[in-house]
């Protein structure tokens, strides 16, 4: 059973460019979450999907970041006009669907660090 | 805003001495759970407190959720070098889906 994946694992992007991080979740996952983490601080929530819908995304950034989760293939956090603010490892982690029984744990994937230049 | 506060931010043992990290929220929390983050990696699922008063153990590692659901502790007992890495809680209110994660413990354990 594989893991969660996101690719790339590394990205460099110049000042104004677009960025777009994937993310596969386990398999039988529908939810997903999103976090930054810049060096040496913790994970700052950004958006949590499922698949089809944006259920919270009050971390995000009002403006240049979206998120979703099409209902075939990885959620995808997009980044335009990226600035050097945005260097920061992103990371993915999916959840089993929540409700009775839930919440459930977050599996990570390995994420992707982005570099803006 | 909600926040979760980590103390302490660093930590360095000797191996085979203990270890506790304590964890603080300005709000109640529905539940926490507890993340190992080594240097240059993911975080990794350790554990979930829902019940207030909660006591878990894993081997070395002892979880406990405070009675009013706004605190938790992580306690390694007889620290290895295998426990190097960023220890991080996540907790979450009632009626949310997201987490909060903590400011993080980083622990170094010197042989």
């Amino acid at each position: 059973n594989a893991g969660v994946m996101q690719n790339p694992r590394h990205l460099v992007r110049r000042r104004g460019q677009e960025a777009r991080l994937r993310c596969s979740p386990m398999k039988g996952h529908s939810h997903v979450y999103w976090y930054r983490q810049l060096p040496e601080e913790g994970l700052k929530f950004m958006v949590y999907l499922q698949k089809e819908n944006i259920i919270d995304e009050s971390g995000m950034p009002k403006e240049r970041f979206s998120a979703e989760f099409p209902k075939e293939g990885p959620s995808i956090l997009r980044i335009q006009q990226v600035v050097r603010g945005d260097s920061a490892a992103y990371f993915c982690a999916s959840s089993p669907l929540t409700g009775t029984g839930g919440p459930y744990e977050q599996y990570f994937g390995p994420g992707t660090r982005l570099t803006v230049t | 805003g909600q926040q979760v506060m980590q103390i302490p931010q660093y930590q360095h043992v000797q191996e085979g001495e203990d270890f506790t990290t304590y964890c603080n929220s300005s709000t109640t929390l529905s539940n926490i759970q507890w993340y190992k983050q080594r240097p240059g990696g993911h975080p990794v699922f350790l554990i979930q407190l829902v019940k207030s008063g909660e006591v878990k153990k894993q081997k070395r590692l002892t979880f406990q959720f405070g009675e009013a659901k706004k605190n938790s502790s992580l306690h390694i007992t007889a620290t290895q070098t295998t426990d190097v890495g960023t220890y991080f809680c996540a907790g979450r209110t009632s009626g949310t889906y997201k987490y909060i994660f903590g400011t993080g413990t980083r622990l170094k354990v010197l042989a």
